[in-house]
């Protein structure tokens, strides 16, 4: 139980295009999921928390305008990358919320390269 | 502001070796986990820890929690390749909100 799906799971775009990415847990309804970015030998950063039905919570010196977040149902929240550029190439990760201790269960990542 | 560090950073050790991985916090937390990463994947959960003095263990691994001392210890028994990876701690800053901070990683390396 608990699985988290990620499309793609890994993406070329060319400079100044966008891509969406799409994060979807399948076996459970997630009201909270949250996107993280991690750059190559590095930790995750928290990019933002994503809510159905509302806005999502940007995390300090996250460009909201650049990184749309869209939590459409309670099965899938979307990441798009607006205006992509080289500087935006990493794996992206989201995690879904469930459960009484609030767990956050990870999807396989989304590898983004920026051409 | 939540601080959450590691070490070591890197950590190469022969097999059959023990060791030990630290992870320190630097407020008051609700509960600390421990996540498993190899190349190019994403996390796998090993242990939740919820209370001071939790213990939890898992084949060679085992997870100890200190809330006094904002103190999180990853101990590994007699190393075997395949524990090869990168070791996260995660902290919850507050109930509720559920925003894990993430420590900065130990690459573990086993050698034969």
């Amino acid at each position: 139980g608990a699985v988290v799906s990620q499309h793609p799971s890994w993406v070329i775009c060319k400079s100044g295009t966008s891509v969406k990415i799409e994060c979807r847990s399948l076996d459970f309804q997630a009201t909270t999921m949250f996107w993280y970015r991690q750059f190559p030998k590095q930790s995750l950063m928290l990019m933002a928390t994503s809510n159905e039905g509302s806005k999502a919570t940007y995390e300090q010196g996250v460009e909201k305008d650049k990184f749309l977040i869209n939590h459409a149902s309670l099965t899938l929240s979307t990441l798009t990358v607006t205006s992509a550029h080289p500087e935006d190439s990493s794996f992206y990760i989201c995690s879904a919320q469930t459960g009484a201790l609030y767990e956050q269960y990870f999807g396989p990542g989304t590898r983004l390269t920026v051409t | 502001e939540l601080k959450v560090e590691q070490n070591p950073l890197f950590l190469s050790m022969q097999e059959g070796k023990n060791y030990t991985i630290y992870c320190n916090y630097s407020t008051t937390s609700d509960r600390l986990y421990w996540y498993r990463q190899d190349p190019g994947k994403s996390l796998e959960s090993l242990f939740v820890l919820l209370s001071n003095g939790a213990v939890k263990q898992e084949g060679r691994l085992m997870a100890s929690l200190d809330t006094k001392a904002r103190l999180s210890t990853l101990h590994i028994t007699a190393a075997v390749h395949d524990l090869s990876a990168t070791y996260f701690c995660a902290v919850v800053s507050n109930f509720g909100n559920e925003k894990l901070t993430f420590g900065t990683g130990t690459r573990l390396t086993i050698i034969p």
